[in-house]
């Protein structure tokens, strides 16, 4: 977990609030990933990057912004959310220069939307 | 959906025993693989079989591929306390493998 780190660890937030998630990965990997898992359900791939390319948004709500500055760093800004957006909010890493590799996830961020 | 569902949701045995779990899937893969989560923490990635395989070891990890069945299995020998966790299989897909859906997991409990 010490490869990926993220912050702030917990986070609550009123419906009209804007905040951001901050992932950071210290593995030299060129993809990155937002996961979200909530309780009883399938954890859910959000948004996915390449090169600091965007190639992948999984219908995700526009209330939902990310943001890759560079390789090592993904955001996730937030604004206006439900509380049904309470979940834990996982980042990941992998490196794609090989085919199907694993992905490295740090501790993620607990979202309670009150 | 080609997500991955695991079987038991939750299992609870003895330290010492084997614990058994099983993952279906529903759509031709490039690979699975197994991962580790303790409570309220991030994944661990513990093993990766590529679909041209049917059965890889690593330590007290023993998993199995059956791409006919489309089902995976991973048995954790000699269990110990520590391996409580929930344990998730992911289905790798897309152009470049690196799109994977999860499972809802199986909860393992190990008592000591």
């Amino acid at each position: 977990e010490t490869g990926v780190t993220q912050t702030p660890r917990h986070l609550v937030m009123g419906m009209t609030n804007k905040k951001s998630l901050k992932c950071e990965q210290h593995l030299g990997h060129n993809a990155m990933y937002w996961y979200k898992q909530s309780a009883k359900k399938p954890l859910e791939l959000m948004f996915v990057y390449n090169f600091k390319e965007q190639t992948e948004n999984n219908s995700v709500p526009s209330r939902f912004s990310p943001e890759c500055p560079n390789s090592s760093h993904l955001f996730l800004h937030l604004h206006t959310l439900q509380p049904e957006d309470s979940a834990l909010y996982l980042c990941a890493s992998s490196d794609d220069s090989g085919f199907s590799v694993e992905q490295y996830f740090g501790p993620g961020t607990r979202l309670t939307v009150t | 959906s080609q997500q991955g569902e695991e079987d038991p949701q939750a299992l609870s045995i003895q330290e010492g025993e084997n614990a058994t779990m099983n993952c279906s899937y529903k759509t031709s893969i490039n690979n699975l693989q197994w991962y580790r989560q303790n409570s309220g923490r991030g994944l661990v990635h513990l093993i990766l079989i590529r679909s041209n395989e049917r059965e890889k070891h690593s330590g007290r990890l023993r998993v199995t591929l059956d791409t006919s069945k489309k089902s995976s299995s991973l048995l954790i020998t000699a269990s110990r306390a520590a391996d409580t966790a929930s344990y998730f299989c992911a289905t790798a897909y897309g152009f470049t493998g690196n799109q994977f859906y999860f499972g809802t997991g199986t909860s393992l409990t190990v008592i000591p």
